[in-house]
């Protein structure tokens, strides 16, 4: 069955920098990936999309990228700031009409 | 614009009483999904509809029904609660799946 993993600990960066978070998957390559943040207390908003044909895609200070070889996405905040903190959530679709999610990854950005 | 609207946002039930979680949305979207979250876990897809009187199973089904008699509405019920079903619940919605809008979640406690 297809899996979606994320890191699970925590990852804590200074203002200003870079954040890469990881999603790996198995078994097939899905036609897309999704990216989702979520807030404590509150339902995961949707961020970006990327698609098995393309290698990356940005927007504003996001980057999400997909390699297919290692079956994996990364996302990235440029010049992160305190405001970022959230959990990041990855998804796939899995056929039919069903998309599973990671745990998610716990951003802490400090001032 | 409210989008999609959870009731209750909370909940406390006893082993063996039976609720309904409602889900509302007013987007005209035809599918919709319900997920639990629980922690390390991420989000686990329980039911999905694909549109009025059309449903299927998700990944964790047992203990849940489900039905969708309109466009709008995807009610989950819980026909008798067990303290495994403690847990945060997402309705989501979609047009084509690939973004999904949430819920702000209703929390749900079995004593």
């Amino acid at each position: 069955s297809q899996k979606i993993e994320q890191n699970s600990e925590a990852l804590n960066i200074q203002e200003g920098k870079t954040a890469t978070l990881t999603c790996n998957y198995t078994n097939y390559s899905p036609a897309y990936l999704q990216w989702y943040r979520q807030d404590p207390g509150r339902g995961p908003v949707f961020l970006l999309l990327i698609r098995e044909n393309e290698k990356e895609k940005r927007k504003e200070r996001l980057k999400v990228t997909f390699d297919t070889t290692l079956k994996q996405s990364l996302f990235h905040i440029t010049a992160s700031q305190p405001a970022d903190s959230a959990t990041y959530l990855c998804a796939r679709h899995t056929g039919g009409f069903k998309t599973i999610f990671g745990a998610g990854t716990r951003l802490f950005v400090k001032a | 614009n409210a989008g999609v609207t959870q009731t209750p946002k909370f909940q406390v039930l006893k082993t063996g009483q039976s609720m309904t979680l409602q889900c509302a949305q007013d987007m005209n979207h035809e599918y919709m999904s319900w997920y639990r979250q629980d922690p390390g876990m991420g989000l686990r897809l329980i039911h999905y509809s694909v549109g009025a009187g059309i449903t299927d199973q998700g990944e964790v089904p047992n203990g849940y029904n489900v039905s969708r008699s309109t466009t709008e509405d995807f009610p989950l019920r819980l026909l008798s609660a067990a303290p495994s079903q403690t847990s945060v619940y997402f309705c989501a919605s979609s047009k084509r799946l690939e973004e999904l809008f949430f819920g702000e979640g209703s929390r749900l406690t079995v004593l």
